[in-house]
Protein backbone atom coordinates (compact mmCIF):
# COMPACT_ATOMS: atom_id res chain seq x y z
CA UNK A 1 0.00 0.00 0.00
CA UNK A 2 1.69 3.35 -1.07
CA UNK A 3 2.16 5.98 1.95
CA UNK A 4 3.41 9.77 1.81
CA UNK A 5 5.46 11.18 4.53
CA UNK A 6 6.27 14.45 4.02
CA UNK A 7 8.03 16.83 6.65
CA UNK A 8 9.64 20.48 6.62
CA UNK A 9 9.85 23.58 8.23
CA UNK A 10 6.62 24.80 10.05
CA UNK A 11 7.53 28.74 11.22
CA UNK A 12 8.57 31.51 8.51
CA UNK A 13 9.06 34.62 8.50
CA UNK A 14 8.24 36.75 5.69
CA UNK A 15 10.48 36.76 2.45
CA UNK A 16 12.10 33.64 3.60
CA UNK A 17 11.77 30.15 1.16
CA UNK A 18 9.10 27.19 2.54
CA UNK A 19 10.92 23.95 2.08
CA UNK A 20 9.09 20.46 2.15
CA UNK A 21 9.56 16.93 0.82
CA UNK A 22 7.21 14.39 0.46
CA UNK A 23 9.12 10.76 0.54
CA UNK A 24 7.03 7.74 -1.41
CA UNK A 25 6.41 4.58 0.07
CA UNK A 26 5.33 1.05 -0.80
CA UNK A 27 4.45 1.76 -4.26
CA UNK A 28 5.49 2.62 -8.31
CA UNK A 29 7.06 6.09 -8.29
CA UNK A 30 6.68 6.64 -12.50
CA UNK A 31 3.32 6.37 -14.14
CA UNK A 32 1.71 9.10 -12.14
CA UNK A 33 1.87 12.59 -11.26
CA UNK A 34 3.18 14.10 -7.37
CA UNK A 35 1.05 17.09 -6.32
CA UNK A 36 1.04 19.26 -3.95
CA UNK A 37 -1.98 20.94 -2.37
CA UNK A 38 -2.72 23.57 0.16
CA UNK A 39 -5.65 24.65 2.58
CA UNK A 40 -5.08 27.75 4.77
CA UNK A 41 -6.99 27.95 8.08
CA UNK A 42 -10.85 27.43 7.43
CA UNK A 43 -10.57 27.28 4.17
CA UNK A 44 -10.60 25.66 1.12
CA UNK A 45 -8.23 23.26 -0.88
CA UNK A 46 -5.84 24.80 -3.83
CA UNK A 47 -3.79 23.27 -5.64
CA UNK A 48 -0.10 24.16 -6.36
CA UNK A 49 1.82 22.18 -8.96
CA UNK A 50 2.93 18.88 -9.59
CA UNK A 51 5.70 16.53 -11.31
CA UNK A 52 6.21 13.53 -12.28
CA UNK A 53 9.12 10.89 -12.59
CA UNK A 54 11.08 12.49 -15.66
CA UNK A 55 10.74 16.03 -13.76
CA UNK A 56 7.91 17.24 -16.17
CA UNK A 57 6.40 20.03 -13.88
CA UNK A 58 2.83 21.84 -14.05
CA UNK A 59 2.50 24.75 -11.60
CA UNK A 60 -0.64 26.67 -10.58
CA UNK A 61 -0.07 30.16 -12.71
CA UNK A 62 -1.77 32.35 -9.79
CA UNK A 63 1.46 30.94 -8.01
CA UNK A 64 3.90 30.02 -10.66
CA UNK A 65 6.92 32.73 -10.72
CA UNK A 66 7.30 31.80 -7.03
CA UNK A 67 6.91 27.67 -7.15
CA UNK A 68 9.24 25.51 -7.99
CA UNK A 69 8.73 21.54 -7.47
CA UNK A 70 11.79 18.97 -7.59
CA UNK A 71 12.34 14.79 -8.20
CA UNK A 72 14.66 12.80 -6.60
CA UNK A 73 13.89 9.35 -8.15
CA UNK A 74 16.61 7.93 -6.65
CA UNK A 75 15.14 8.48 -3.07
CA UNK A 76 11.31 8.30 -4.36
CA UNK A 77 11.06 12.10 -3.19
CA UNK A 78 9.63 15.21 -4.37
CA UNK A 79 10.10 18.46 -3.10
CA UNK A 80 8.05 22.25 -3.02
CA UNK A 81 9.97 25.32 -2.76
CA UNK A 82 7.83 28.54 -2.56
CA UNK A 83 9.53 31.87 -2.01
CA UNK A 84 9.23 35.19 -0.84
CA UNK A 85 6.57 33.56 1.69
CA UNK A 86 3.85 35.98 3.35
CA UNK A 87 0.76 35.48 6.00
CA UNK A 88 -1.15 34.46 3.04
CA UNK A 89 0.63 31.35 2.73
CA UNK A 90 0.16 30.28 5.61
CA UNK A 91 -1.76 26.99 5.31
CA UNK A 92 -1.41 23.02 6.02
CA UNK A 93 0.34 22.06 3.04
CA UNK A 94 -0.31 18.46 1.73
CA UNK A 95 1.18 16.00 -0.81
CA UNK A 96 -1.08 13.84 -2.89
CA UNK A 97 -0.46 11.07 -5.80
CA UNK A 98 -2.14 12.32 -8.77
CA UNK A 99 -3.70 9.03 -11.71
CA UNK A 100 -5.60 9.44 -14.64
CA UNK A 101 -7.82 7.50 -16.50
CA UNK A 102 -10.02 7.93 -19.92
CA UNK A 103 -13.78 6.68 -19.49
CA UNK A 104 -15.44 7.07 -22.47
CA UNK A 105 -15.48 9.81 -23.23
CA UNK A 106 -14.12 11.83 -21.00
CA UNK A 107 -10.84 12.08 -19.31
CA UNK A 108 -10.31 12.10 -15.46
CA UNK A 109 -7.84 12.56 -12.49
CA UNK A 110 -7.88 11.71 -9.00
CA UNK A 111 -5.46 12.22 -6.10
CA UNK A 112 -5.98 8.54 -4.19
CA UNK A 113 -3.24 9.18 -1.33
CA UNK A 114 -2.28 12.02 0.58
CA UNK A 115 0.19 12.75 3.11
CA UNK A 116 -0.88 13.87 6.24
CA UNK A 117 -0.13 17.38 6.11
CA UNK A 118 2.04 19.78 7.15
CA UNK A 119 1.54 22.86 9.04
CA UNK A 120 2.96 26.00 7.69
CA UNK A 121 2.78 29.33 9.59
CA UNK A 122 4.03 32.52 8.07
CA UNK A 123 4.62 35.54 11.10
CA UNK A 124 7.12 38.24 11.72
CA UNK B 1 -9.48 29.60 -10.33
CA UNK B 2 -10.75 26.36 -10.79
CA UNK B 3 -14.03 27.47 -11.22
CA UNK B 4 -15.90 24.79 -10.04
CA UNK B 5 -18.72 26.02 -8.12
CA UNK B 6 -20.23 24.35 -4.74
CA UNK B 7 -23.03 25.06 -2.39
CA UNK B 8 -21.55 25.89 0.70
CA UNK B 9 -23.15 23.75 2.96
CA UNK B 10 -26.07 21.14 2.59
CA UNK B 11 -28.01 19.18 5.15
CA UNK B 12 -29.50 15.86 5.43
CA UNK B 13 -31.27 13.89 7.72
CA UNK B 14 -30.24 10.53 8.85
CA UNK B 15 -30.85 7.71 6.32
CA UNK B 16 -31.73 10.28 3.61
CA UNK B 17 -30.35 10.63 0.14
CA UNK B 18 -28.36 13.63 -0.19
CA UNK B 19 -26.73 15.28 -3.64
CA UNK B 20 -23.90 17.61 -3.94
CA UNK B 21 -23.08 19.50 -6.62
CA UNK B 22 -20.11 21.09 -8.25
CA UNK B 23 -21.20 23.46 -11.62
CA UNK B 24 -18.28 24.53 -14.14
CA UNK B 25 -17.37 24.41 -17.99
CA UNK B 26 -14.72 22.19 -17.60
CA UNK B 27 -17.43 19.31 -16.85
CA UNK B 28 -18.35 19.24 -20.24
CA UNK B 29 -15.33 18.07 -21.16
CA UNK B 30 -13.56 15.89 -17.72
CA UNK B 31 -14.81 13.63 -15.09
CA UNK B 32 -14.43 15.12 -11.42
CA UNK B 33 -13.23 13.91 -8.83
CA UNK B 34 -14.63 13.63 -5.40
CA UNK B 35 -13.06 13.95 -1.65
CA UNK B 36 -14.33 13.83 2.03
CA UNK B 37 -12.37 15.99 4.57
CA UNK B 38 -12.75 15.40 8.08
CA UNK B 39 -11.73 17.91 10.91
CA UNK B 40 -8.26 17.64 11.09
CA UNK B 41 -7.48 15.05 8.64
CA UNK B 42 -6.25 14.79 5.22
CA UNK B 43 -8.89 14.85 2.21
CA UNK B 44 -10.22 11.50 0.99
CA UNK B 45 -10.90 10.40 -2.41
CA UNK B 46 -14.62 8.88 -2.84
CA UNK B 47 -14.97 9.12 -6.19
CA UNK B 48 -13.22 9.18 -9.37
CA UNK B 49 -13.62 9.22 -12.85
CA UNK B 50 -17.70 7.97 -14.49
CA UNK B 51 -18.62 6.41 -11.08
CA UNK B 52 -15.76 4.83 -9.49
CA UNK B 53 -15.24 3.71 -6.07
CA UNK B 54 -11.26 3.29 -4.12
CA UNK B 55 -11.01 0.25 -2.20
CA UNK B 56 -12.87 1.15 1.35
CA UNK B 57 -15.81 3.61 0.47
CA UNK B 58 -19.11 2.30 1.05
CA UNK B 59 -21.45 1.72 -1.84
CA UNK B 60 -23.78 4.59 -0.57
CA UNK B 61 -21.56 7.03 -2.24
CA UNK B 62 -22.07 7.44 -5.83
CA UNK B 63 -21.02 10.19 -9.01
CA UNK B 64 -23.22 11.65 -11.48
CA UNK B 65 -22.39 13.97 -14.54
CA UNK B 66 -24.73 15.93 -16.73
CA UNK B 67 -24.03 18.64 -19.06
CA UNK B 68 -21.76 21.05 -16.78
CA UNK B 69 -22.97 19.77 -13.35
CA UNK B 70 -20.92 16.36 -11.90
CA UNK B 71 -22.95 15.28 -8.68
CA UNK B 72 -22.24 13.23 -5.71
CA UNK B 73 -24.63 11.51 -4.49
CA UNK B 74 -25.16 9.68 -0.52
CA UNK B 75 -27.68 7.27 -0.41
CA UNK B 76 -28.60 6.55 3.09
CA UNK B 77 -26.09 9.36 5.08
CA UNK B 78 -24.62 8.10 8.00
CA UNK B 79 -23.83 10.49 10.99
CA UNK B 80 -19.92 9.50 9.85
CA UNK B 81 -20.47 11.52 6.17
CA UNK B 82 -20.78 14.52 7.89
CA UNK B 83 -17.91 16.57 5.96
CA UNK B 84 -16.66 18.73 3.92
CA UNK B 85 -16.85 17.55 0.48
CA UNK B 86 -14.59 18.84 -2.61
CA UNK B 87 -14.91 18.06 -5.96
CA UNK B 88 -11.79 18.53 -8.43
CA UNK B 89 -11.55 18.75 -12.43
CA UNK B 90 -9.19 20.72 -14.66
CA UNK B 91 -9.48 24.27 -14.73
CA UNK B 92 -11.46 25.81 -18.28
CA UNK B 93 -8.08 25.82 -20.14
CA UNK B 94 -7.58 21.37 -18.95
CA UNK B 95 -4.37 22.53 -18.34
CA UNK B 96 -4.39 22.92 -14.71
CA UNK B 97 -6.38 21.15 -12.17
CA UNK B 98 -8.54 23.40 -9.48
CA UNK B 99 -11.00 22.70 -6.85
CA UNK B 100 -14.33 23.79 -6.09
CA UNK B 101 -14.64 25.55 -3.29
CA UNK B 102 -16.08 23.13 -0.80
CA UNK B 103 -19.37 21.93 1.06
CA UNK B 104 -20.02 21.49 4.20
CA UNK B 105 -22.58 18.36 5.06
CA UNK B 106 -24.48 18.40 8.26
CA UNK B 107 -26.24 14.98 9.27
CA UNK B 108 -29.16 15.24 11.37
Amino acid sequence: QVQLQQWGAGLLKPSETLSLTCAVYGGSFSGYYWSWIRQPPGKGLEWIGEINHSGSTNYNPSLKSRVTISVDTSKNQFSLKLSSVTAADTAVYYCARRGSGYDPYYYYYYMDVWGKGTTVTVSS
Amino acid sequence: SSELTQDPAVSVALGQTVRITCQGDSLRSYYASWYQQKPGQAPVLVIYGKNNRPSGIPDRFSGSSSGNTASLTITGAQAEDEADYYCNSRDSSGNHPGFGGGTKLTVL
